[in-house]
């Protein structure tokens, strides 16, 4: 059970060129998540989904796009890349299953991480 | 709004010492609580979650973690650090989203 897959693992891009980052899901969860992880700050949230179909920002959008055209994946999208997008990004994946006294629980899994440098 | 913070950036036991790793939140409700670890090049491992019922909550590799309202806080324990316990540990809270500290990284004396 392979569970959340990122690709690739690391890229270098020069700036103004564009790129796509794949996560894939095997776990049949309904949300789907896009981090970047810089230090001294853990993990912000770009974009998230939850469906196939939707797609969502986060706190940090801005020069990033995502597509969610099948539940499996998620895809982020780097149009113009910016030296400001050198980062780490994590995908995660989650399912929100009932428990005992109302409420949803809500726990997510990750990726092993893509290293982005924009030089 | 939600909020995670983690006042320590950077903390150094000792092998065989106690440790406790500090957490605070801000939510308007009661929230979701989760710590992950993450190791060098690696990334994020649950290590355990608090949903509701007993605010002291066991978690894999030995690690607890107990829930107080009171000063919303949900602080991470272990009796006895190991040296491969030397990793960045997050807190996270999940209320509207999923919020992340900005982690403490954990060194680990011999």
């Amino acid at each position: 059970n392979a569970g959340v897959t990122q690709t690739p693992k690391f890229r270098v891009l020069k700036t103004g060129q564009s790129m796509t980052l794949l996560c894939a899901q095997d776990m049949n969860h309904e949300y789907m998540y896009w981090y970047r992880q810089d230090p001294g700050m853990g993990l912000r949230l770009i974009h998230y989904s939850v469906g196939e179909g939707t797609t969502a920002k986060g706190e940090v959008p801005d020069g990033y796009n995502v597509s969610r055209l099948k539940k499996q994946n998620f895809l982020l999208g780097l149009e113009s890349a910016a030296p400001s997008q050198t980062s780490v990004y994590f995908c995660a994946s989650s399912s929100t299953t009932s428990i005992a006294g109302g409420g949803l629980k809500n726990i997510q899994y990750f990726g092993a991480g893509t290293r982005l440098s924009v030089l | 709004a939600q909020s995670v913070t983690q006042p320590d950036i950077h903390i150094t036991v000792s092998e065989g010492a106690s440790l406790e790793l500090r957490c605070n939140y801000s939510y308007g409700a009661t929230p979701y609580l989760f710590w992950y670890v993450q190791s060098p090049g690696q990334g994020l491992q649950l290590l355990l979650k608090y949903f509701s019922g007993d605010t002291l909550v066991q978690g894999i590799k030995g690690f607890e973690a107990e829930f107080k309202r009171s000063q919303s806080s949900f602080n991470l324990r272990k009796p006895s650090v190991h040296w491969s316990d030397a990793a960045e540990y997050f807190c996270a809270v999940y209320g509207q989203n999923f919020v992340f500290g900005p982690g403490t990284r954990l060194s680990v004396l011999p």
